[in-house]
């Protein structure tokens, strides 16, 4: 079993749709990263999460620490979301990744 | 602020011989991390620095190492090539503790022929 594991792997929306992404991770974390990587390798860091919930625009991202669960939301969604979103979870820069979510979201 | 910057972006390598990676993280930061992505495997860390020292270091062989300098630049090494290390690499940096947002550079993709 991997040690953080992200669902769905693949994920198609139309624009406007509200979309989660969610991800489980066994290992122990000082902090709990989404990431976004877009087409040509480049890594975009979304949110940083040691506890509770953080909201940028239409983006929010929540974390139980209990359950070592957590998730992130689109809201209205947008073509422009289209991205591969990937959850990390470590100490520092120490940190194991989930498989990435492929995000289509067409017009 | 600049970003992150890896040189070279891209590599070609024969089998057998070695490589040389640079990071320079954004001014100020003073721990760099690298990854290694590639389409099995996905994201993998291959090692942290913090301060010139070598505060982690993930699962792989003793061919891939590294350093830091005391500007904070870094640069990993990976002897004797094989096609298996074809991949992205990528380093992030940031000002080193424990719970802080990692800053990506744009990765440098490494064809190994």
């Amino acid at each position: 079993k991997n040690e953080v594991e992200q669902s769905p792997q693949n994920l198609t929306a139309q624009e406007g749709e509200f979309i989660t992404i969610n991800c489980s991770y066994s290992v122990g974390i000082s902090a709990l990263h989404w990431l976004q990587q877009h087409p040509g390798g480049g890594i975009v860091s979304l949110f940083m999460l040691s506890s509770g919930k953080k909201k940028h625009g239409r983006l929010i991202a929540t974390i139980n620490i209990q359950e070592k669960h957590s998730s992130l939301h689109i809201t209205a969604s947008h073509p422009r979301d289209s991205a591969v979103y990937i959850c990390a979870a470590g100490v520092g820069g120490n940190m194991r990744f989930g498989a990435g979510t492929r995000l289509t979201v067409k017009p | 602020k600049a970003g992150v910057t890896q040189t070279p972006r891209y590599l070609i390598k024969t089998r057998g011989q070695q490589v040389t990676l640079s990071c320079s993280p954004i001014s100020g930061h003073r721990s760099v991390s690298w990854y290694q992505q590639t389409p099995g495997q996905g994201l993998q860390f291959l090692f942290e620095y913090f301060s010139e020292t070598q505060r982690n270091k993930g699962n792989f062989p003793g061919r891939f190492s590294g350093r830091q300098f005391s500007n904070s630049r870094s640069e990993m090494n990976v002897s004797t090539l094989e096609l298996g290390d074809s991949a992205l690499y990528l380093c992030a940096s940031s000002l080193g503790q424990l719970q802080e947002t990692q800053y990506f550079g744009p990765g440098t993709r490494l064809l190994v022929l």
